[in-house]
């Protein structure tokens, strides 16, 4: 089966960086995927990692080290917008995607 | 290019019952996935459906049930209805089987009373 774990919830302040810790114990590994959540809406794309190392997107950057079952989102310069449920999602066997619960991050003044 | 369509948006049956989810992915994607979102489980998989064919399946029981259609158009079913049902129901759509990222739909919001 799949094993995916991510802290429940986490605060931080405006301005501020944070970074979303995700485990993962899987066979088949095939692709790591970050999503982000509001209340009430879709989850959104936010990055992938298929290979060791650091992906960056503007604020936002995705780590991921296959050998440690190890990925992290770090989210620079926080705004208010970014108070939402971080997603972190593991595509393996049958290219399926399982995800973790969910992080909700709440940014505050 | 229009996003993931869910209809409907809330859906209130009782014990027993059988309900009918619809999911209208993007123009030109042929693979729609479906989830279950609770609080405490967060989003499991249902199944997965490409050219029409049921590709992937969790580990749901046989009370939930789906069909895509030629114009990949997909439909999900639960039958019996149980209390434990009542969840978000979340449709997402990609290009190809196998293929990310997913887009997701808004969701349909079922409660079982």
């Amino acid at each position: 089966g799949q094993n995916i774990d991510q802290p429940t919830e986490m605060t931080a302040t405006e301005g501020a960086i944070v970074q979303i810790n995700c485990t993962y114990q899987t066979s088949g590994f095939n692709g790591l995927f970050w999503y982000q959540q509001h209340a009430g809406e879709a989850p959104t794309f936010l990055s992938y990692n298929v290979l060791d190392g650091l992906e960056e997107k503007g604020r936002f950057s995705s780590f991921l080290s296959r050998s440690k079952g190890y990925s992290y989102l770090l989210l620079k310069e926080l705004q208010m917008k970014d108070s939402a449920s971080y997603l972190c999602a593991v595509r393996a066997g049958a290219n399926n995607l399982f995800f973790g619960t969910g992080t909700r991050l709440t940014v505050i003044p | 290019k229009a996003g993931v369509t869910q209809t409907p948006r809330y859906l209130i049956k009782t014990r027993g019952q059988q309900v009918t989810l619809s999911c209208s992915p993007i123009s030109g994607h042929r693979s729609v996935s479906w989830y279950q979102q609770t609080p405490g489980q967060g989003l499991q998989f249902l199944f997965e459906y490409f050219s029409e064919t049921q590709r992937n399946k969790g580990n749901f029981p046989g009370r939930f049930s789906g069909r895509q259609f030629s114009n990949s158009r997909s439909e999900m079913n639960v039958s019996t209805l149980e209390l434990g049902d009542s969840a978000l129901y979340l449709c997402a759509s990609s290009p190809l089987t196998g293929q990310s990222p997913l887009h997701f739909g808004n969701g349909t919001r079922l409660t079982v009373t």
